[in-house]
């Protein structure tokens, strides 16, 4: 069966440092992989979504980039955190653009 | 942006009760779903309808559609304790899958 991890759990960082979250998917290849975050009791706000190797598309200019430097990898990174980059973030996974997505159990970041 | 938006924002009931969830949107869609997600975890797929079905059912969940309102609702029968959660669901419509705010439902025992 098909899982998705997503790491760290948690995360407390500085205004101004970096950040790299990492997101691995298991059970399946070639999936669509996607970045979302969600503000405090809001909906997904998506962030990037990646159909292959190297291939992003971003939905949102940040100061968040993403990259897929293997099938099943997905990370999230940024040069310099910024106080608005605090939420919920979640990666999730689909095998085609319209099938349901695959959810890990997100990242809390604060940002202080 | 999102494309569904769900009604209420929060909906509180009875164990036992009946909950209804309702998600409008304003484009056209190839499909809809509904997601469901617990405090601080991920969303989890409960539901897919397609643009040319009306109804589907799985376990105590009953999902319609009406693309001629386009809108289409979410009914969980006989709640239980750990239905708490938020439900959202997502419209998808050529290559973009976009979700709404969501639906907090508490249910109390």
């Amino acid at each position: 069966s098909q899982t998705i991890h997503q790491w760290p759990a948690t995360l407390v960082q500085p205004v101004g440092s970096p950040l790299s979250l990492e997101c691995t998917v298991e059970g399946t290849s070639n999936p669509n992989l996607y970045w979302y975050r969600q503000a405090a009791g809001r909906g997904l706000q998506l962030l990037f979504y990646s159909v292959g190797i190297g291939q992003i598309s971003s939905e949102v200019p940040q100061n968040l980039s993403a990259s897929r430097p293997q099938d099943r990898q997905f990370i999230l990174s940024s040069k310099k955190l910024l106080l608005s980059d605090s939420g919920f973030y979640l990666c999730a996974w689909s095998s085609q653009n319209d099938q349901p997505q695959h959810f890990g159990d997100g990242t809390r970041l604060s940002i202080l | 942006s999102q494309q569904g938006e769900e009604d209420p924002q929060a909906l509180s009931i009875q164990e036992g009760e009946n909950a209804t969830m309702n998600c409008s949107y304003k484009t056209s869609i190839n499909n809809l779903q509904w997601y469901r997600q617990n405090s601080g975890r991920g969303l989890v797929h409960l539901i897919l309808i397609r643009s040319n079905e009306r109804e589907k059912h799985s376990g105590r969940l009953r999902v319609t559609l009406d693309t001629s309102k386009k809108s289409s609702s979410l009914l969980i029968t006989a709640s239980r304790a750990a239905d708490t959660a938020s439900y959202f669901c997502a419209t998808y419509n050529n290559n973009d899958m976009r979700f709404g705010a969501g639906t907090r439902l508490t249910v109390k025992p």
